[in-house]
């Protein structure tokens, strides 16, 4: 399964963008790129999944570029709530039976 | 409705004893996987059931670990003769297929082993 690079952390304030890019220059035709968010002490949560180009929901997006080589979640307008880890993973295809390869991840500090 | 179930939520046992853990995935879904993350580490896939088998067990780090599903629904995953490096948080996960589709993930259980 295709090896994901993202940063390590981040720091932003309340209320603004926030943009975080993964890099997956092995990523194979059948991976989609998902992202998951984890809080301390729970599981990891869904919060979006792509193929290609752009994907919205009420959370995030997902920018994919036309290689598929990285993607950005972008999240609008964060508050202290959003302050978890995000995973990039890679993968989930029927021939691997969308097991998850999960990455160091980027904890996110939102600060007021 | 209700999410995936995890227990014990904690465990603390000594070296060499067995453990079993316990995941109660979310009804109907047929997809279940069982991950562990250590201490400030990312997750760590160990297997994964479409029903009642296993197409990969990949991930188990040796051949102390076993796990089983049973009824499509229920999954243990059991330790065997544990070692200290076995002391990490065991996630559950459950999905309508397997495939590119959402994971839900329970609770997990935090396995100390002293």
């Amino acid at each position: 399964l295709a090896k994901t690079t993202q940063p390590i952390s981040m720091d932003s304030y309340e209320g603004q963008e926030v943009n975080i890019t993964c890099s997956h220059n092995n990523i194979a035709t059948n991976d989609y790129i998902t992202w998951y968010q984890q809080f301390p002490s729970q599981g990891p949560r869904f919060i979006i999944q792509g193929y290609k180009t752009k994907v919205t929901n009420e959370v995030a997006s997902l920018f994919i570029p036309a290689d598929r080589k990285s993607s950005t979640l972008s999240l609008p307008r964060v508050s202290l709530s959003d302050t978890a880890v995000y995973y990039c993973l890679v993968g989930g295809d029927y021939n691997q039976g969308g097991k998850l390869i999960f990455g160091q991840g980027t904890e996110l500090s939102v600060k007021p | 409705g209700a999410g995936v179930s995890q227990s014990p939520s904690n465990k603390v046992t000594e070296k060499g004893k067995d453990v079993e853990l316990r995941c109660d995935p979310i009804s109907g879904h047929t997809a279940l996987y069982w991950y562990r993350q250590s201490l400030g580490q990312g997750l760590e896939f160990l297997i994964y059931f479409q029903g009642n088998s296993a197409p990969d067990k990949s991930g188990l780090p040796s051949d102390r670990f076993s796990a089983e599903r049973t009824g499509g629904s229920v999954s243990t995953l059991t330790i065997q003769r544990t070692q200290q490096e076995d002391s990490a948080v065991y996630l559950c996960a459950s999905s309508f297929f397997s495939g590119p589709n959402e994971q839900f993930f329970g609770p997990g259980t935090r396995l100390t082993v002293l």
